[in-house]
C-alpha cells in the first residue's frame, strides 16, 4: 500500500516550458488535491477535485490545469512555466467521509 | 483568502518540557480545524481534526482544543521528546474541501 505517490520528486524547467506533475492514491479515496508550498507562506491550495469527473479551482489556480485521469490519477500541469512557479507541490487524497488528508512527498520544481 | 495565524513560528525547549502552540483562525463559516504534523523530508500527516466547538482531541502525549466562538485552537505536548520535533501546521477549512493552511510552528526538542 503506497499511500500517494507524485512524480517526478525533482525538476528543473527553463521559463515558458511546460510540464506534468503526476500523482496517483491507491486508497480508492474520492476526492484529491494540489498544494504549492512556498518559503514563509502556509501550503496554498491549486485546485482540487472532490470525486472522479470534477475539478474546482482553489485558492491559487493562475497557470496551472488540472485532469482527473481517473478515480486512481490527477496531474497537474504548467502550460508555460514562469519563475513564481517555482515551488514545492504536494497532492494529497481524502477519503469520503472523513476530514483529513493524506501528503504525498512532493515534487520540487525550479523555473529558471 | 483567509487568515490562519500561529504562534510562535519556533520554538525550541528541553527534552521533558511541555509545550504548547496557537492557531487562530476566522469564526465564522466555520467547518473544522486540522493539525498536521510536518517532519523534514517528509510530508504532513494528520494528527488530529476538530469539528465542535469545545473538541478537545488527545493521541498518547499530543492533545488539541477547539474554539469556535472565538478562533482559536491550541496544541499540547507533554513532556517533549526529541522525536516531537517536527512543524506543525494548522488549516481551518469553511468546506469539506478548501483547506486553508497557516505557516506552522516549528518545534525543536534539545536532547
Amino acid at each position: 500500500n503506497a499511500g500517494v505517490t507524485q512524480t517526478p520528486k525533482f525538476q528543473v524547467l527553463k521559463t515558458g516550458q511546460s510540464m506534468t506533475l503526476q500523482c496517483a492514491q491507491d486508497m480508492n479515496h474520492n476526492s484529491m488535491y494540489w498544494y504549492r508550498q512556498d518559503p514563509g507562506m502556509g501550503l496554498r491550495l491549486i485546485y482540487y477535485s472532490a470525486s472522479e469527473g470534477t475539478t474546482d479551482k482553489g485558492e491559487v489556480p493562475n497557470g496551472y490545469n488540472v485532469s482527473r485521469l481517473n478515480k486512481r490519477e490527477f496531474s497537474l500541469r504548467l502550460e508555460s512555466a514562469a519563475p513564481s512557479q517555482t515551488s514545492v507541490y504536494f497532492c494529497a487524497s481524502r477519503e469520503r467521509g472523513r476530514y483529513e488528508q493524506y501528503f504525498g512527498p512532493g515534487t520540487r520544481l525550479t523555473v529558471t | 483568502i483567509l487568515n490562519v495565524e500561529q504562534s510562535p513560528q519556533s520554538l525550541h525547549v528541553q527534552e521533558g518540557d511541555s509545550t504548547n502552540f496557537t492557531c487562530s483562525f476566522p469564526s465564522s463559516n466555520f467547518y473544522a480545524l486540522h493539525w498536521y504534523r510536518w517532519e523534514t523530508a517528509k510530508s504532513p500527516e494528520a494528527l488530529f481534526v476538530m469539528t465542535l466547538n469545545g473538541d478537545e482531541k488527545k493521541k498518547g502525549r499530543i492533545s488539541a482544543t477547539l474554539n469556535t466562538k472565538e478562533g482559536y485552537s491550541y496544541l499540547y505536548i507533554k513532556g517533549s521528546q526529541p522525536e516531537d520535533s517536527a512543524t506543525y501546521l494548522c488549516a481551518f477549512t469553511p468546506g469539506a474541501n478548501n483547506l486553508f493552511f497557516g505557516t506552522g510552528t516549528r518545534l525543536t526538542v534539545i536532547p
